[in-house]
């Protein structure tokens, strides 16, 4: 299963919405998860199932889809949401990550 | 608090082989399956391997099958990733994740901070 996630670059500003999106090459159901990463740390899980968001993560992320067209997305960017985001299929193995979305400072 | 530690990355030569080391700890080990996710530099993620719970089944993705294995020995709470026959490619930082779960569709909740591997030719 190949995912691909647009765009793959973003820049924004503080407190603008931002919106990515993943798409898989089959149906995956809702098994699909977020990540983020910052620079020289190891990913954190944000949100799993494709919309159920994981303790401790702030609200203004959130995530929606299922089959092949998922969204994530935050809705007041932060200084500290800059990183760069990957989404994860765990429907069937080999358990693909997406490419990735770098979101940058404008 | 649940914690992986990798250890064993280093610099090795084209064809050679490493042994990577994952210890856990603050969770019932032999309850979740555990991954191996590497990441090259500059690169994205990239999903090498799964083993369940018991060790009694295992995944890999087709890069690495036929050269990696992954084993691990709940009575160390330890997962271990046998490399062999490595390549340029292989160069990356080697991470470990807990899944949330035993079986599949489970998301990797707790990652370790990575050892890193080095291919020379």
């Amino acid at each position: 299963i190949q995912l691909t996630q647009s765009p793959s670059f973003l820049s924004a500003s503080v407190g603008d919405r931002v919106t990515i999106t993943c798409r898989a090459s089959q149906a995956i159901r809702s098994y699909l998860a977020w990540y983020q990463q910052k620079p020289g740390k190891a990913p954190n899980l944000l949100i799993s199932a494709a919309s159920t968001l994981q303790s401790g993560v702030p609200s203004r992320f959130s995530g929606s889809g299922s089959g092949t067209e998922f969204t994530f997305t935050i809705i007041s960017l932060q200084p500290e949401d800059f990183a760069t985001y990957y989404c994860q299929q765990v429907n069937d193995y080999p358990m693909t990550f997406g490419p990735g979305t770098k979101v940058d400072i404008q | 608090e649940v914690q992986l530690v990798e250890s064993g990355g280093g610099l090795v030569q084209d064809g050679g082989s490493l042994r990577l080391s994952c210890a856990a700890s603050g969770f019932t080990f032999s309850s979740y399956a555990m991954n191996w996710v590497r990441q090259a530099p500059g690169k994205g993620l990239e999903w090498i391997s799964d083993i369940s719970g018991s060790g009694g089944r295992t995944y890999y993705a087709d890069a690495v099958k036929g050269r990696f294995t992954v084993s691990r020995d709940n009575s160390k709470n330890t997962v271990y990733l046998q490399m062999n026959s490595l390549r340029g490619e292989d160069t990356a930082l080697y991470y470990c994740a807990k899944r949330g779960a035993d079986g599949r569709n489970s998301p990797l909740d707790y990652w370790g901070q990575g050892t890193l591997v080095t291919v020379s030719s």
